[in-house]
């Protein structure tokens, strides 16, 4: 099925260490963004991107690093992992080149956990 | 900065109307979104409203007030499967995107019997 496809889904790192978490989709959207959801703190924007090659920081980039070689794939890396960090993990893709839409889809999620 | 405020939690019961107030004071603005979210699940997009006014869909209908800062989510007919946290989320001018989605902390609802 097409849609926004996030792995993995589940995933527990200790700390300090560094892991990339995968998005990809197949609806050839240009907007791509990555959320994180903690209790009580809601959605929180991590990073965005508008097209191939063009990122941005969100609400809370510190600790992440993004990249968008392709239209296809917008990978979250980690690159040394803080407890802070244990959160679900949401990627997103919009049909509207300028941002959000209201044909956005989320990915499934994945859940995170830094010990 | 921005803030967009919405209860915490909200408790009806099945058959009944429950309305989620959202308020947002937000740089810019270019429509509010309102998605649904079950437990463990990806949130689904419920509505959007971009001008002033009511958007009926269904048992679901979203109201905005641009000149107040005010949306609500108004759900008829309540039913179990309602049971579940609700995001109000502010599409503004954020970074160097027009089309940025801000979320407000969402409200859980409990729907019981």
């Amino acid at each position: 099925n097409a849609g926004v496809t996030q792995t993995p889904k589940f995933q527990v790192l200790k700390t300090g260490q560094s892991m990339t978490l995968q998005c990809a989709q197949d609806m050839n959207h240009e907007y791509m963004s990555w959320y994180r959801q903690d209790p009580g703190m809601g959605l929180r924007l991590i990073h965005y991107s508008v097209g191939a090659g063009i990122t941005d920081q969100g609400e809370v980039p510190n600790g992440y690093n993004v990249s968008r070689s392709t239209t296809e794939d917008f990978p979250l890396r980690l690159l040394s992992a803080a407890p802070s960090q244990t959160s679900v993990y949401f990627c997103a893709s919009s049909s509207d080149t300028t941002g959000w839409a209201t044909e956005a889809f989320f990915g499934q999620g994945t859940r995170l956990t830094v010990v | 900065g921005q803030n967009i405020d919405q209860p915490t939690e909200m408790t009806a019961t099945e058959g009944a109307i429950v309305q989620i107030n959202c308020t947002y004071q937000t740089s810019g603005f270019n429509g509010l979104f309102w998605y649904q979210q079950h437990a463990g699940e990806a949130p689904t997009f419920l509505s959007y409203n971009v001008l002033d006014g009511l958007e009926e869909k269904g048992r679901f209908s979203s109201f905005l007030s641009r000149s107040k800062g005010y949306s609500y989510l108004l759900l008829k007919e309540l039913q179990m499967k309602d049971s579940a946290s609700y995001l109000c989320a502010v599409r503004m001018n954020y970074g160097g995107s027009q089309g940025n989605l801000i979320f407000g902390k969402g409200t859980k609802l409990s729907v019981k019997p």
